[in-house]
């Protein structure tokens, strides 16, 4: 199975920060990379598809990037709203796995 | 609107089996695969099942493959996840998703329904 590895796995900012969390796969998936953001007690929501397409209605704010085994998702300027917890997924397989989530938290 | 529905979970006993549910609407639901994830308490989300549109093929991992199955019944909109065999280690959230498809084989998960907890205890 491919494993996917997150870091940090927890982060603090500001409200303005610029962050990036990393994604890493333990083979290469190519693009077949999703980003998902869950807020508690709601069901996630895909933020990036095939490791750089924004979903739509997801603020530009938002952007993925990377190929093959390395990827990050950087928030341009957060928002209050942007505070959750951050996972990666990979659809390189049907056999998908997940991150082990990132949490975002404010500093 | 596009909406999915969970249902079904419960407190059952180790080793006692359990059915949940997950009805669609505001789309086709014949058209999509479907998937069930789960996410036990306080902690990240684990695939579980998938199927195809129309239920000829599916994918487990190997946490529950042979205890699970995954099922569909495309007149009534509805997917179903057969549990037996649960453990305690079972006790999570059953989410389902729909499957979504792009460009270069590009696929995730979305949208989601709201959950339904399954608790696995003595």
């Amino acid at each position: 199975d491919i494993q996917m590895t997150q870091s940090p796995s927890s982060l603090s900012a500001s409200v303005g920060d610029r962050v990036t969390i990393t994604c890493r796969a333990s083979q290469s998936i190519g693009t077949y990379l999703n980003w998902y953001q869950q807020k508690p007690g709601k069901a996630p929501n895909v933020l990036i598809y095939g490791a750089t397409n924004l979903q739509s209605g997801v603020p530009s704010r938002f952007s993925g990037s990377g190929s093959g085994t390395e990827f990050t998702l950087t928030i341009s300027s957060l928002q209050p709203e942007d505070f959750a917890i951050y996972y990666c997924q990979q659809s390189s397989s049907s056999l998908y796995t997940f991150g082990q989530g990132t949490k975002l938290e404010i500093k | 609107q596009v909406q999915l529905v969970e249902s079904g979970g419960a407190v059952v006993q180790p080793g006692r089996s359990l059915r949940v549910s997950c009805a669609a609407s505001g789309f086709t639901f014949s058209n999509f695969n479907f998937h069930w994830v789960r996410q036990a308490p306080g902690q990240g989300l684990e695939w579980v099942a998938t199927i195809w549109f129309d239920g000829s093929k599916t994918y487990y991992p190997d946490s529950v493959k042979g205890r699970f199955t995954i099922s569909r019944d495309n007149s009534k909109n509805s997917l179903y996840l057969q549990m037996t065999s649960l453990r305690v280690e079972d006790t999570a959230v059953y989410f389902c998703a729909r499957a979504e498809y792009g460009e270069m084989g590009s696929n995730w998960f979305d949208p989601w329904g709201q959950g339904t907890l399954v608790t696995v205890s003595s």
